[in-house]
């Protein structure tokens, strides 16, 4: 079993519509989470990082959290052509130097 | 630019060659780590150096040979490597603290392997 699950894609939006990107995780010690963006041919890039059970807003970016379950969500509003990237859901023990990715769903907005 | 280089972006070399990769964070952090990316694979850790001394070696071949002489530049020495290593190869930095760890990736080396 892979430590972070996440479907490669492609997921495709319309432009406007909500993207909505969803990541497993199978070390039920793990505490914090993280979306990374990587546009094709630059570096993995944080967007969003959260900690605790619920949701986390930024801007147009909503991360969820839900430990019980193991699994964590991104969800873009208002989804711009712009976000087409692949999205990287991390995971990490407290304290831990180890940070577990995922494969990466690619996601492409249709203008 | 994220305040952390990598060089040489890409990079071209045959199996019995030497090469090394060399990454240096003007960030201030402390911890240091390469990550090897390929196709349709997760981010894979290799090594982790936390104030200059090694705490990961996450069971990487010995034809990858990692150096921290300082807390702001790591290199990855590279000998007799395979085909299969060709990869992108990302070095990130953070600043080690309790709780989350968060990564600031350099642009990458593209290595190939003839």
């Amino acid at each position: 079993q892979k430590e972070v699950e996440q479907n490669s894609g492609p997921l495709s939006v319309p432009e406007g519509a909500i993207a909505s990107l969803n990541c497993t995780y199978s070390d039920r010690g793990s505490q914090s989470f993280f979306w990374y963006r990587q546009y094709s041919g630059k570096s993995p890039e944080l967007i969003m990082s959260i900690y605790s059970n619920g949701d986390k807003e930024d801007g147009r970016f909503t991360a969820q959290l839900n430990k019980a379950s193991q699994y964590v969500s991104l969800l873009i509003r208002d989804s711009q052509p712009s976000d087409s990237a692949t999205y990287l859901c991390a995971a990490t023990r407290e304290g831990a130097q180890k940070l577990v990715f995922g494969q990466g769903t690619r996601l492409t907005i249709n203008p | 630019e994220t305040g952390v280089t990598q060089t040489p972006r890409h990079l071209v070399m045959g199996m019995t060659n030497k090469k090394s990769l060399k990454c240096e964070q003007h960030l201030g952090h402390n911890a240091m780590y390469w990550y090897k990316q390929s196709a349709k694979k997760p981010l894979e850790l290799m090594f982790v150096y936390s104030l200059e001394e090694r705490v990961e070696n996450n069971s990487v071949p010995s034809r990858f040979s990692p150096e921290c002489p300082n807390s702001s530049h790591l290199f990855l020495h590279l000998h007799t490597l395979q085909p299969e290593d060709s990869a992108l190869y990302l070095c990130a930095s953070s600043h080690k603290s309790s709780g989350a760890n968060v990564l600031t990736f350099g642009a990458g080396s593209r290595l190939t392997v003839l």
